[in-house]
C-alpha cells in the first residue's frame, strides 16, 4: 500500500537536544511538506520541498531544518533553537501541486514533548 | 499575505445538515480543499474545488465562489462519526497550502 510513514509516533526530548523526525513516502510524489499543529489550532507550514535538493521556508521555519536528498524522504530536525517545540508534527505530500485534485496525503504524525 | 477564516465551532444533531463556511484573502490560488481531522489523528482529504460551483462526494459537498472569496463544506445526514475538526485550505501559486484555523463540529444524538 502506498502512503506516508512518519516516525517516531511519540518522542520525548530534553531541552537543548536536537531531534530528527522521519518522513518517507512511496507515492512517487514530487512535493512534500512539514506542518506543526498546536492543540486546538490549525496547521502551520514549517518547510516544503517541490523537488530533490531544494526546499523553501514556511511561516515558522525558525529553529527547524530539513533536507531532501531523495525524492521519497524529507526529514525534519527540531533544533535546540526552537523555543517551544512541544507540538504535533505532520508530514504531507502531493503529486504535482496545481495539477490535479489538490489532495494532500498526510502521515500519521509525530507527537513531540519537551521535558 | 494569505489568510482564511472559519467559525470555531458548530453543533448539530444526527441526521441534520450543516454548512461550514470559509472566507479567504489570497492573491492567487489553484483551488480550495477541505480536510477532516479526528482528535489525535491526521487530517484526511474530503474535497477540492478548482472551479467555481458545487462538488459532490457522497454525503459531503463543497462549494467555491472566487468572486466572493468564499467557500463552504456541506455535510448531509450527519452521523456521530462526523464529529471532528474541519479545515479549509488553499493551494496558492507558491505551490504550498495555507490552512484555515479549523471548525470543530459536534454532532449530538
Amino acid at each position: 500500500d502506498g502512503g506516508i510513514t512518519q516516525s517516531p509516533k511519540y518522542l520525548f526530548r530534553k531541552e537543548g537536544q536536537n531531534v530528527t523526525l522521519s518522513c518517507e513516502q512511496n507515492l512517487n510524489h514530487d512535493a512534500m511538506y512539514w506542518y506543526r499543529q498546536d492543540p486546538g489550532q490549525g496547521l502551520r507550514l514549517i518547510y516544503y520541498s517541490q523537488i530533490v535538493n531544494d526546499f523553501q521556508k514556511g511561516d515558522i521555519a525558525e529553529g527547524y531544518s530539513v533536507s531532501r536528498e531523495k525524492k521519497e524522504s524529507f526529514p525534519l530536525t527540531v533544533t535546540s533553537a526552537q523555543k517551544n517545540p512541544t507540538a504535533f508534527y505532520l508530514c504531507a505530500s502531493i503529486a504535482s501541486p496545481g495539477q490535479g485534485p489538490g489532495e494532500l496525503f498526510f502521515g500519521e504524525g509525530s507527537r513531540l514533548t519537551v521535558l | 499575505g494569505q489568510s482564511l477564516e472559519q467559525p470555531s465551532e458548530v453543533t448539530a444533531v444526527e441526521g441534520a445538515i450543516v454548512q461550514i463556511n470559509c472566507t479567504y484573502q489570497t492573491s492567487g490560488f489553484y483551488g480550495l480543499s477541505w480536510y477532516q481531522q479526528h482528535d489525535g489523528g491526521a487530517p484526511t482529504f474530503l474535497s477540492y474545488n478548482a472551479l467555481d460551483g458545487l462538488e459532490e462526494t457522497g454525503r459531503f459537498s463543497s462549494f467555491l465562489s472566487r468572486s466572493d472569496s468564499y467557500g463552504y463544506l456541506l455535510l448531509q445526514e450527519l452521523q456521530m462519526k462526523d464529529s471532528a475538526s474541519y479545515f479549509c485550505a488553499v493551494l496558492i501559486y507558491g505551490q504550498n497550502f495555507v490552512f484555515g484555523p479549523g471548525t470543530r463540529l459536534s454532532v449530538l444524538p
